[in-house]
């Protein structure tokens, strides 16, 4: 019953370093979705694919590059991180029903990143 | 530009009172309205959720009311609890396209 695991939680970066954060669903969802959440901000959205093979830019998606590995995995990569990228990350995948609702999203426990 | 506008930012009720959440929205496409609530540390997850063909829903002490003419909708908690504190995000999506969310509600509920 794991649903949606990101990894790592906690990370440390310094500028100019890249780093990949995973994440992976359980579920057999076809869609997934990469949010990053400031505060006061909200939830933007980074990157999503809407099925294996397929990935498409969001909101705010200058800095960073994903891969949708195989249906399971969900990638995002940052190449030269970048102060303004210390944010909270989250992955969520949506399927047909999730808690009892169709279409609802679910989401990882979240990846926190600071860069220095 | 906001595609969902959500109001306050920040929210303090007493145990038993009602915090009423607000979220406005331009796109008259989007067909679907979640409410996701999240806890400290953890990621958000699904509350309620509505279509644009029905005005309310109710599930347990949690409402959503939906204004349709106004491009309104909100979220209603009855006889709330201090266990009901969190962060209270509105969305809002049209077909299959990622859901935008606002920008979020702290909601404190104090005994």
């Amino acid at each position: 019953n794991a649903g949606v695991t990101q990894t790592p939680k906690f990370q440390v970066l310094k500028t100019g370093q890249s780093m990949t954060l995973q994440c992976a669903q359980d579920m057999n969802h076809n869609s997934m979705y990469w949010y990053r959440q400031d505060p006061g901000m909200g939830l933007r959205l980074i990157y999503y694919s809407a099925s294996e093979g397929t990935t498409d830019k969001g909101e705010v998606p200058n800095g960073y590059n994903v891969s949708r590995l195989n249906k399971r995995e969900f990638s995002l990569r940052l190449e030269s991180a970048a102060p303004s990228q210390t944010s909270v990350y989250f992955c969520a995948s949506r399927g047909p029903r999730a808690n009892g609702f169709n279409y609802g999203y679910t989401f990882g426990s979240g990846t926190r990143l600071t860069v220095v | 530009q906001q595609q969902v506008k959500q109001s306050p930012q920040s929210l303090i009720v007493q145990k038993g009172g009602i915090p009423i959440i607000n979220c406005a929205y331009e796109n008259t496409a989007f067909d679907y309205f979640p409410w996701y609530q999240q806890f400290p540390g953890k990621g958000p997850a699904l509350l309620i959720a509505i279509r644009p063909d029905v005005s309310e829903k109710k599930e347990g002490r949690f409402t959503i009311s939906f204004n349709k003419s106004a491009k309104q909708f909100s979220l209603h908690i009855m006889d709330s609890q201090p266990g009901d504190s969190a962060t209270y995000f509105c969305a809002a999506r049209s077909g299959n396209t990622p859901l935008v969310f606002g920008k979020g509600t702290r909601l404190s509920v104090i005994a």
